[in-house]
């Protein structure tokens, strides 16, 4: 069955700190798409990245980066030089390509807060 | 080009009372997703509409939870008789044919059972 697993509930760090939440998870799909998305304390959910199971590439958007290891089935993202801006829930999501409907499964959060 | 609008941001009913959750995707997409984020928890999906058919409602409650998206006109989800147990956001999304480039969500509907 697919699942995705956050196991970090919350962390905190120091300004200017790297900080890296970890996300796995399970599917049989050989195709599938991996997403995260940012709630910050307003609420809403902000799209960040997507990447789909053929493309192992790491990527790097400023100070995100993100490491996908199909070996593992992790998908971590990393926030270099953490600013206070970037307190927030962060979601991973699986969404399988063979299922026809698109639906995501998500992991339950982690709660990264980002002290001054 | 507005983006996924969903009102009322927040909606507060009392328990037995009927909840109606709207959902306005954004412009060319035909494809809408509802979401339900009880508090603390992740969002777990709920249905999947196209214009005017169900697509997927593995995820919707058996009772009282209906959903819908007309040829025009919002996609509503509507709760009736309303329980503690629904207070939650609800999230709707939208997308165009591929949905696997990533789905843009509305700021969501916080609902609360009185």
């Amino acid at each position: 069955a697919q699942k995705v697993t956050q196991a970090q509930t919350e962390i905190s760090v120091v300004e200017k700190e790297d900080v890296t939440l970890d996300c796995v998870y399970e599917t049989r799909d050989t195709t599938y798409y991996l997403f995260w998305y940012k709630q910050p304390p307003s609420g809403e959910l902000v799209f960040l990245i997507r990447r789909n199971s053929f493309d192992e590439q790491n990527e790097i958007s400023g100070r995100y980066s993100w490491n996908f290891q199909k070996s593992t089935s992790s998908f971590n993202f990393t926030i270099t030089a953490s600013q206070v801006v970037d307190s927030a829930v962060y979601f991973c999501a699986l969404s399988e390509g063979d299922s026809g409907t698109y639906k995501y499964i998500f992991g339950t959060g982690t709660r990264l807060k980002v002290l001054a | 080009n507005a983006g996924v609008m969903q009102n009322p941001r927040h909606l507060v009913r009392r328990r037995g009372q009927e909840a109606r959750l709207r959902c306005s995707p954004m412009k060319g997409h035909s494809h809408v997703y509802w979401y339900r984020q009880l508090p603390e928890e992740g969002l777990k999906f709920m249905v999947y509409l196209q214009k005017e058919n169900i697509i997927d409602e593995s995820g919707m409650p058996k009772e009282r939870f209906s959903a819908e998206f007309p040829k025009e006109g919002p996609s509503i989800l509507r709760i009736q008789q309303v329980v503690r147990g629904d207070s939650a956001a609800y999230f709707c999304a939208s997308s165009p044919m591929d949905s696997n480039y990533g789905y843009t969500f509305g700021s969501g509907t916080r609902l609360t059972v009185v």
